[in-house]
C-alpha cells in the first residue's frame, strides 16, 4: 500500500507569516490528493483537492501544489482562524490514506 | 438540510460486537460511494472503510479486515459499520463521509458529527 507522509508534524509561525506543509507519497498519485482542516474538537474541512483546486468557500490565501510524489500546502498570510492540523489524503485507490497531519500553531 | 448524523457508539467489551449508523439527508445517497474515517482522541485520521454506491464494491484498511463490515440502505438512506471482535486500539471516534466524485476526481466534502465507540474492559 502507499504511505503517506507529511513535514513537519508541527510548526508554529506568527500571523502574516508564509506557512507550508509537505505531503509525501510513497509511490506516484498523479494529482489525486485532498488536503483536510481540522480545528480542535470540529469536523475536518476539505480545503482542496486534486492536488490544486480550492474547494468552495475556502480563503483564497490557502493555495495546493504539486503531482506524483511531492505536494505542498500553502497558507500565504497566517491567520489566527487557521490554528489547526491539517491532513493530506490520496483518493485514487483504496486504501485512502492520510497523512499523520501537520499542527499549525500561532507563535 | 445536507447532513449526515452517526449513531450507535458507546462502551464496548474487548471482544464484543457495535454496529454504527449514518443516516443521511438533503442529498440523493445512493448517487454516493461512502467512507468510515475513524479518529482516537488527540491523535490523527484513519481511513476505515467505502461502499460504493450500489453496495456492490467494498474496501478496508488492513486494521479492520475481517473484523468489520460496511453496508448499506439505500432505501433509508444509512449507512452501516458492523464491528465484531473489538479491540482496545478500536477507540475511537467514528465519522462516516460522503465520497464526492466527478470524472476520477475525488474527495469528501461532507462528513457527519462522528460517535465514539470505546472498548474497555
Amino acid at each position: 500500500d502507499i504511505q503517506m507522509t507529511q513535514s513537519p508534524s508541527s510548526l508554529s509561525a506568527s500571523v502574516g507569516d508564509r506557512v507550508t506543509i509537505t505531503c509525501r507519497a510513497s509511490q506516484g498519485i498523479s494529482n489525486s490528493l485532498a488536503w483536510y482542516q481540522q480545528k480542535p474538537g470540529k469536523v475536518p474541512k476539505l480545503l482542496i483537492y486534486a492536488a490544486s483546486t480550492l474547494h468552495s468557500g475556502v480563503p483564497s490565501r490557502f493555495s495546493g501544489s504539486g503531482s506524483a510524489t511531492d505536494f505542498t500546502l500553502t497558507i500565504s498570510s497566517l491567520q489566527p482562524e487557521d490554528v489547526a492540523t491539517y491532513y493530506c489524503q490520496k483518493y485514487n485507490t483504496a486504501p485512502f490514506t492520510f497523512g499523520p497531519g501537520t499542527r499549525v500553531e500561532i507563535k | 438540510q445536507v447532513q449526515l448524523v452517526e449513531s450507535g457508539g458507546g462502551v464496548v467489551q474487548p471482544g464484543r460486537s457495535l454496529r454504527l449508523s449514518c443516516a443521511g439527508s438533503g442529498f440523493t445517497f445512493s448517487n454516493y460511494a461512502m467512507n468510515w474515517v475513524r479518529q482516537t482522541p488527540g491523535k490523527g485520521l484513519d481511513w476505515v472503510a467505502v461502499i460504493l454506491y450500489d453496495g456492490g464494491d467494498k474496501y478496508y484498511a488492513d486494521s479492520v479486515k475481517g473484523r468489520f463490515t460496511i453496508s448499506r440502505d439505500n432505501s433509508k438512506n444509512t449507512l452501516f459499520l458492523q464491528m465484531n471482535s473489538l479491540r482496545p486500539e478500536d477507540t475511537a471516534i467514528y465519522y462516516c463521509a460522503r465520497r464526492d466524485c466527478t470524472s476520477g476526481i475525488c474527495y469528501s466534502s461532507l462528513w457527519g458529527q462522528g460517535t465514539l465507540v470505546t472498548v474497555s474492559s
